[in-house]
């Protein structure tokens, strides 16, 4: 079945500059690729996801890329606020899977 | 938030005690989704559901079982609780039915067992 490796298990990074979180996933049949952010005691929440038809997504500050012939897809936040400390999560799945696979998180700490 | 609750929102059980919690939907979403969240291993899930009585299992599933009577309701029982089972349980839901796994997850439940 699908295995997905998050890194860094930590992060910190200065108010301002950009953060990066990566994670590889085994299933070369996976096509959808979420991520969420989970604020200190709330739940997880989808900020962002892309599928294996494009390479890249934005939306606003936040990117996702993905390179399917590595297998592995990439988080990036832009300009970096407080606002963005958080546990990030990627996760992937194939067309068809009744279930998500997440990666062990990565926990964001934005230093002002 | 999706419409989703979970109840009890917090509790304390003791060690083989039978724990049920309950997660509902208002939107008639088909699938949902039993997780567990436990430092360093991410979300976990438990097992699923995709319509009334149909139900499987997810990676961690031993120990706990699970019912869908109705559309808008599963549960997830814990016949008889262990510490090893303490940790913050998530109920999420799949809209529509799309070819991707896009989900939305409920506000949470922390179960203590002593």
């Amino acid at each position: 079945g699908e295995n997905v490796e998050q890194h860094p298990s930590t992060l910190s990074v200065q108010e301002g500059d950009s953060a990066v979180i990566k994670c590889t996933y085994s299933d070369s049949a996976s096509n959808y690729f979420p991520w969420y952010k989970q604020e200190l005691g709330k739940r997880p929440q989808l900020i962002i996801d892309i599928r294996s038809n494009v390479g890249e997504k934005k939306d606003q500050r936040i990117a996702v890329t993905l390179n399917k012939t590595a297998k592995h897809f990439s988080l990036h936040i832009t300009e970096t606020q407080p606002e963005d400390s958080a546990v990030y999560f990627c996760a992937a799945s194939s067309q068809g899977a009744q279930k998500l696979v997440f990666g062990q998180g990565t926990r964001l700490t934005i230093n002002p | 938030d999706a419409g989703i609750t979970q109840s009890p929102r917090h509790k304390v059980t003791e060690t083989g005690t039978p724990v049920t919690l309950r997660c509902h939907q208002t939107e008639n979403h088909r699938y949902m989704y039993w997780y567990r969240q436990d430092p360093g291993h991410g979300l976990r899930l438990i097992h699923y559901s995709y319509g009334v009585k149909d139900t499987d299992k997810g990676e961690v599933s031993d120990g706990y079982s699970v019912s869908r009577s109705k559309t808008e309701d599963f549960l997830l029982t814990l016949e008889s609780a262990t510490s090893s089972q303490t940790s913050v349980y998530f109920c999420a839901i799949r809209p529509g039915q799309g070819l991707v796994n896009e989900q939305f997850f409920g506000p949470g439940t922390r179960l203590t067992v002593l």
